[in-house]
């Protein structure tokens, strides 16, 4: 079974942390992307990467950055850490890389609270 | 603006009901997905349709893509407790582009 595997369930940060949110899966998919889950507004794209060191902007990339060193890993950075960042974050990855009909295998989900 | 829009956004049924959920579009998609997402876990996939008119069942799930591929439902038969969660639909607008996601139904089925 394919599993993608978030850092943390939970976290806490204050206003203007740095925070580090890490995404490892582990079946050799070449796409990675980062979502944020929010009430009423469903998943919106904030990063995706095709390729290590390969990365382009979603729907919503300010205030974040993200950084895929390895195929397996992406992680999203939230540079300054703002209350309008406490949203639940999803990580997901697929095979192949724009290819059609590819299913998308999502993290367990990491609930972020900035206060 | 949501690409994909989905209803109704809640549903709250008895075990044994049925149940339509609709996602819709302006937009023409080349495939379309149907997710759901328990709580505490990320969603997992159920389905997906290619084809304009084209109806997938997965046991009591039955899934259809509109002719014009601008639209899809998802239909249970006999609802069961198990089959609460959140529901999304996720559409490609071309062929191996990113998914565009729904609002999602969150579906409540009581014993």
């Amino acid at each position: 079974d394919v599993k993608v595997t978030q850092s943390s369930r939970y976290l806490v940060k204050r206003t203007g942390e740095k925070v580090f949110l890490e995404c490892v899966q582990d079946m050799d998919h070449e796409n990675m992307f980062w979502y944020r889950q929010d009430p009423g507004l469903g998943l919106r794209l904030i990063y995706f990467s095709y390729d290590v060191k390969m990365k382009e902007k979603g729907d919503i990339p300010e205030g974040y950055s993200v950084s895929r060193e390895k195929k397996e890993r992406f992680s999203l950075i939230l540079e300054s850490a703002s209350t309008n960042q406490t949203s639940m974050y999803l990580c997901a990855s697929s095979l192949w890389a724009h290819r059609p009909n590819t299913e998308a295998f999502f993290g367990q989900g990491t609930r972020l609270t900035v206060v | 603006t949501q690409l994909l829009e989905q209803s109704p956004q809640f549903l709250s049924i008895q075990e044994g009901e049925n149940l339509t959920v609709y996602c819709n579009s302006s937009s023409v998609f080349s495939s379309l997905q149907w997710y759901r997402q328990e709580p505490g876990e990320g969603p997992v996939l159920l389905v997906t349709v290619v084809t304009g008119g084209e109806v997938k069942k997965l046991k009591r799930l039955t899934f259809q893509f509109g002719d014009a591929r601008k639209d899809s439902s998802l239909h249970i038969t006999a609802a069961q407790p198990g089959d609460t969660g959140l529901y999304l639909c996720a559409g490609e607008r071309t062929s191996g582009s990113r998914l565009t996601f729904g609002e999602g139904t969150q579906l409540t089925v009581n014993p």
